[in-house]
């Protein structure tokens, strides 16, 4: 079946710098990209989505990027904080599909 | 902001039990989910329901069960508990038209069977 899958499944960064997690996608229909937050002991939350109508979309200290040629995903945090340590989650759809289908994650830590 | 409250953090149970996980959101969405969420497996869905009393399997249903009796109201069941079904349960909603699309999640089950 189709997958979703992360490139790392840990990254470590230093305060301040910048973020970048990857994700790739085999689903050549995938026409709806979302990436969430997994707080420890917390449920995810929603950080930014993207249609396959766009190569690009920013939110607060946030930016998705997708390219389709090569079925790639990537978020980037700007200025990563402590409080952006988490697990991330990469997911995809199309209209084929009922549900999310979602990567098995990408841990986050921000070294002080 | 949309409330999705699951009733137990933690919960322990025994081989064979038959466990009730409940969810209850505030938003009146149509569309209800039950995930599992394992190590290195991600998410992974076993039931939705995207009216009440409809229901849809998801990719792993095996050894679960779901009701939807109300709209705010969505519950887990498992039938007779194997210790394999040890796992963290995610319930999330969204609203009508969108099952493949945004979800909101609550903070999670983590159940373990022993």
């Amino acid at each position: 079946g189709e997958s979703v899958g992360l490139h790392l499944p840990t990254l470590s960064v230093q305060e301040g710098d910048n973020s970048i997690i990857n994700c790739a996608y085999s689903n050549s229909a995938s026409d709806y990209f979302i990436w969430y937050k997994q707080e420890s002991g917390k449920g995810p939350q929603f950080i930014i989505d993207i249609r396959s109508n766009m190569d690009k979309r920013q939110g607060q200290r946030v930016t998705v990027l997708l390219n389709k040629t090569v079925k790639h995903l990537s978020l980037q945090i700007a200025a990563t904080q402590p409080g952006d340590s988490a697990v991330y989650f990469c997911a995809e759809s199309d209209t084929g599909r009922r549900a999310l289908t979602f990567g098995s994650g990408t841990r986050l830590q921000v070294q002080p | 902001d949309v409330k999705v409250t699951q009733s137990s953090r933690y919960l322990v149970k025994r081989t064979g039990e038959k466990v009730f996980l409940e969810c209850v959101q505030d938003m009146d969405h149509e569309n209800m989910f039950w995930y599992r969420q394992d190590p290195g497996l991600g998410l992974r869905l076993i039931y939705f329901s995207y009216d009440v009393k409809m229901k849809e399997k998801g990719d792993i249903p095996e050894g679960y069960s779901v009701s939807r009796e109300k709209k705010e109201r969505f519950s887990l069941i498992l039938e007779s508990a194997s210790t394999n079904q040890t796992s963290m349960y995610l319930c999330a909603s969204s609203p009508w038209g969108s099952t493949n699309e945004k979800l909101f999640f609550g903070s999670g089950t983590q159940l373990s069977v022993l």
